[in-house]
């Protein structure tokens, strides 16, 4: 069963405007969330995160917002460009045991910025 | 420069065959994990290492092996137990595996299995 979840495997938006990408969650006791994005044949990057005490954080073109009462956080990119293009996971991670935090991944969303 | 490296970037081994991935960090990070990557699918976990000699399974253990002899390295040994091998593998490391650290990845090494 997927604890987090990202519907849209892939989403099209035009150079200058808003992309929205959404993440839904099942596990309540998740309370630390990231976006990572992510290049064909690289490794992911980290982008920004949030944590469950927020429900907003922002750096720069990217917003992250968290609705923990509907367990869903989203990632604004504005305004959006040509570079933006990428897959992006979202994830989200809790305490383990002694304390290890693990993440859990997405399927990810592919976004294309169309100049 | 600091980072992760994960080498070779292709790899391609015959079926019945062990092999194993290399991962290096130069990050002085404790913690170090490996995740495999399908079309289509997130991120899944096989294996973490929170400190040196130490590892746990993560959700698809079945099929990997692991060592965390050295802080800066955690190789990955795919032995011919796994039933779907052929992936696309990542290595990540964390400062602490305790506390919100994020995870830096390594650059992947594709792994086809015939």
């Amino acid at each position: 069963d997927q604890q987090v979840k990202q519907n849209s495997p892939s989403l099209s938006v035009q150079e200058g405007r808003i992309s929205i990408l959404n993440c839904d969650y099942t596990n309540s006791m998740f309370d630390y969330f990231l976006w990572y994005k992510k290049y064909p044949a690289e490794g992911p990057t980290f982008l920004i995160s949030i944590s469950s005490i927020k429900d907003k954080n922002e750096d720069g073109r990217f917003t992250v917002f968290l609705n923990k009462s509907a367990k869903h956080l989203s990632l604004h990119i504005v305004p959006s460009q040509p570079g933006d293009s990428a897959v992006y996971f979202c994830a989200a991670s809790e305490v383990y045991g002694a304390g290890s935090y693990q993440l859990t991944f997405g399927k990810g969303t592919k976004l294309s910025v169309i100049p | 420069d600091g980072g992760i490296t994960q080498s070779p970037k292709y790899l391609f081994r015959k079926e019945g065959q062990n092999v194993t991935l290399s991962c290096e960090q130069n990050l002085n990070h404790d913690a170090m994990y490996w995740y495999r990557q399908d079309p289509g699918q997130g991120l899944r976990l096989i294996y973490y290492s929170q400190i040196v000699n130490d590892f746990q399974k993560g959700d698809i253990a079945e099929g990997y092996s692991v060592s965390r002899e050295k802080k800066e390295s955690f190789p990955l040994t795919v032995t011919s137990a796994q039933k779907n091998p052929t992936a696309f593998y990542l290595c990540a490391s964390s400062r602490t595996g305790v506390g919100d650290d994020e995870q830096y990845f390594g650059p992947g090494t594709r792994l086809t299995v015939t």
